[in-house]
């Protein structure tokens, strides 16, 4: 599977736009980008995900690259309840959906 | 919202017994899934599982697991001879008709705490 790259940790402002990087260099054409995040004490949680257009949903936004080498999470408005690990993940054809360490997000009232 | 359902919750179990986690996937999802979650660690692929046979595993899953799903409801995680190690989160996960393709979403439980004494 194609690797993703993501800051370990970052912090937002409550009720501020957080952006969330993701770089993904070696993409192929057939791979989805997924982000899911992990709330504390939770399992996994789908949250986006797109091939080469932006997404939006009423959780978040994708913004893909043109070139598809990254892609950034955008949570328009964070709340304390954002306060999680967002995976950021590539999916191609097959069965394997590997996490990284992802990037754990801190929201400060 | 359909939900994946994990029991237990909570399992503490001594080395070297059997431990059976239990899943309940979303009724119309065909792709199941098992993932552990070491303490502090990340979220690790075991298993995928298609039309009552594995589909892929990880280098994790070796012989000491197996998967099983007994009727039309349940999908198993069966570790025999548990280790200290084992101890971990494992995340069940279910996976619609969009198969193998890339734009298919995994729904996860909550998870089951393994605890090996």
């Amino acid at each position: 599977d194609a690797k993703t790259t993501q800051p370990n940790s970052m912090e937002s402002n409550e009720e501020e736009p957080v952006h969330l990087p993701c770089n993904h260099s070696t993409i192929s054409g057939t791979d989805y980008i997924h982000w899911y995040r992990q709330l504390p004490s939770q399992g996994p949680e789908y949250v986006i995900h797109g091939l080469t257009s932006n997404v939006n949903n009423r959780m978040a936004s994708l913004a893909i690259a043109e070139d598809r080498k990254s892609s950034t999470l955008i949570l328009h408005r964070a709340t304390l309840r954002d306060a999680a690990v967002y995976y950021c993940i590539l999916r191609g054809t097959g069965n394997q959906f590997y996490f990284g360490t992802g990037t754990s997000l801190t929201v400060i009232p | 919202e359909p939900e994946v359902t994990q029991t237990p919750s909570h399992q503490v179990t001594q080395m070297g017994q059997e431990v059976i986690l239990r899943c309940v996937p979303i009724s119309n999802h065909l792709y199941f899934y098992w993932y552990r979650q070491i303490l502090g660690q990340k979220v690790e692929f075991l298993v995928s599982f298609y039309n009552n046979e594995i589909s892929e595993k990880s280098e994790i899953f070796d012989d000491q697991f197996s998967v099983e799903r007994p009727d039309g409801s349940n999908f198993t995680l069966k570790i025999r001879s548990t280790k200290l190690e084992d101890s971990a989160m494992y995340f069940c996960a279910s996976s619609g008709a969009g198969g193998a393709t890339g734009a298919n979403v995994l729904t996860f439980g909550a998870g089951s705490r393994l605890t090996v004494l």
